[in-house]
C-alpha cells in the first residue's frame, strides 16, 4: 500500500524566501526517491531524485535531502518565486517492482506571495 | 520530442458507460503505467505494461483494464463507470525503474 505521507499540506513563503517541503516514507527498502511538482490542470513534472546510497542531491535552485535514519526526505528551493506556486509530491520507488511502480504521498500546497 | 501524450484531455461520461484513455509514451521509453488522481490526493497507481503484458497491478478493480501496443503506445479502459471514477488519469514512461517517470498532462474523466 502507499508508504509515502507528508507533514503540512500547505505552505506559503514570501517571494525570494527559501521554501522546505518536507516528506516522511515507511518502508526503510526504498531505495529510490523523486519530487514532482504539479501546477493546476498538468500533469507531475520531475523536479530533482534521489538514491538511498545518497544523503543530499542539488539541483538547479533545488536541494533534497535524504535521512534514512528517521525515513525523511525534504526538498528545499531557493529564492522562491512566483511560478513555484504549485503541489508539490514527493514519489517513492517500489523496491520489489522491476518496473518501477511509484508511490505518491498526498502533497504539498506551495503559495508564493509578491 | 514530445514527451508522454495523452488523449483526450478532458471527457465527460454517463454513469454505466465505458471509457477508453490513450497513451504514447516518451520516445524510447518502452514502460508506461496508468495512474488515478483524485482531487486533492496524489496519484495512485493503477497498473504497469512491459512488452504488451501487464506486469503489475495496483488495488484496482477488474472494471479497469488496459493494452499494450507494439508502438509502445497504451490503452486504458474502464467499464461499468461510477461516479467515483471522476479523476484525473495520468500516464507514466520510463526509461528503466531507477530514473524518473515521465508524465503526459493527464485526462480529466468526469462521471455524472
Amino acid at each position: 500500500g502507499e508508504s509515502v505521507g507528508l507533514h503540512l499540506p500547505t505552505l506559503s513563503v514570501q517571494e525570494g524566501d527559501n521554501s522546505i517541503i518536507n516528506c516522511a516514507y515507511s518502508n526503510s527498502a526504498s531505495d529510490y526517491f523523486i519530487w514532482y511538482k504539479q501546477e493546476s490542470g498538468k500533469g507531475p513534472q520531475f523536479i530533482i531524485d534521489i538514491r538511498s546510497n545518497m544523503d543530499k542531491r542539488q539541483g538547479q535552485r533545488v536541494t533534497v535531502l535524504l535521512n534514512k535514519t528517521v525515513k525523511h526526505l525534504s526538498l528545499q528551493i531557493a529564492a522562491t518565486q512566483p511560478g513555484d506556486s504549485a503541489v508539490y509530491f514527493c514519489a517513492e520507488n517500489d523496491r520489489g517492482s522491476t518496473l518501477g511502480r511509484l508511490y505518491f504521498g498526498r502533497g504539498t500546497q506551495l503559495t508564493v506571495w509578491p | 520530442d514530445a514527451g508522454v501524450t495523452q488523449s483526450p484531455t478532458h471527457l465527460i461520461k454517463t454513469r454505466g458507460q465505458q471509457v477508453t484513455l490513450r497513451c504514447s509514451p516518451k520516445s524510447g521509453h518502452d514502460t508506461v503505467s496508468w495512474y488515478q488522481q483524485a482531487l486533492g490526493q496524489g496519484p495512485q497507481f493503477i497498473f504497469q505494461y512491459y512488452e504488451e503484458e501487464e506486469r503489475q497491478r495496483g488495488n484496482f478493480p477488474d472494471r479497469f483494464s488496459g493494452h499494450q501496443f507494439p508502438n509502445y503506445s497504451s490503452e486504458l479502459n474502464v467499464n461499468a463507470l461510477l461516479l467515483g471514477d471522476s479523476a484525473l488519469y495520468l500516464c507514466a514512461s520510463r526509461l528503466n525503474r531507477n530514473t524518473e517517470a515521465f508524465f503526459g498532462q493527464g485526462t480529466r474523466l468526469t462521471v455524472v
